[in-house]
């Protein structure tokens, strides 16, 4: 059975940077197959895309936020980390990681979401 | 970037009715790379179909997807109590970005 799960700061300040961690289970980061994105969503409002790593190491990133975001695998603890600097209030919101089925590519299996807010 | 806009925003209806959503793209997916999600308050949302008419596994049969190019509906007969839910529409494929509509909220009328 493959599943995610997010962790990281409840709390963050403005200006500071957001550090995120996206554990797997039942499957493997390195994997070929293997395609994990990361999508928030502020409260009451729709999803957005941030971002995604594949397996062999390929990265994606939204064009409004490339600037700010960084994405990496840590093989070692089958881990995917994404962070987001320079935060600002319109940051907060829940952000999930999700897989990419490996055939059909749409969002198959998602994290429960992490909540984070920028406040000072 | 493909723009995705859903209407109705909000869809009131009964136990038993169906309901259509639409979901309209700023230009022609390609691969007809559109799939549905369901989300329920405090819930990570729940794959129900890709690639427009695809059901994901364990979705039940009165969901329905359909669409190409521009213009996609997801149809759910004979809506059950768990149904009430947002419903989100979204772009995916081999080129990014991918992006999301603003969804439509099925509520009990």
């Amino acid at each position: 059975q493959v599943t995610l799960r997010e962790s990281g700061p409840a709390l963050v300040k403005p200006t500071q940077t957001l550090t995120l961690t996206c554990t797997l289970s039942g499957i493997s980061v390195s994997s070929p197959d293997t395609r994990v994105n990361w999508v928030r969503q502020p409260p009451g409002k729709a999803l957005e895309w941030l971002a995604r790593i594949d397996g062999n190491d390929d990265t994606f990133f939204s064009p409004s936020l490339r600037t700010r975001l960084t994405i990496s695998k840590d093989a070692s603890k089958n881990q995917v980390v994404l962070t987001l600097t320079d935060l600002d209030p319109v940051d907060t919101g829940t952000y999930f990681c999700a897989r990419m089925h490996p055939s059909y590519l749409a969002f198959d299996i998602w994290g429960q979401g992490t909540m984070v807010t920028v406040s000072s | 970037e493909i723009v995705l806009t859903q209407s109705p925003g909000t869809l009131s209806l009964s136990p038993g009715e169906r309901a259509t959503l639409s979901c309209r793209a700023s230009q022609s997916v390609s691969g007809t790379y559109v799939a549905w999600y369901q989300q329920k308050p405090g819930q990570a949302p729940r794959l129900l179909i890709y690639a427009a008419s695809n059901r994901a596994a364990g979705v039940p049969d009165r969901f329905s997807g359909w669409g190409s190019s521009t213009d996609y509906t997801l149809t759910i007969n004979r809506l059950e109590p768990e149904d009430f839910a947002v419903y989100f529409c979204h772009h995916y494929g081999l080129s990014p970005p991918w992006t999301f509509g603003q969804g439509t909220k099925v509520e009990v009328k």
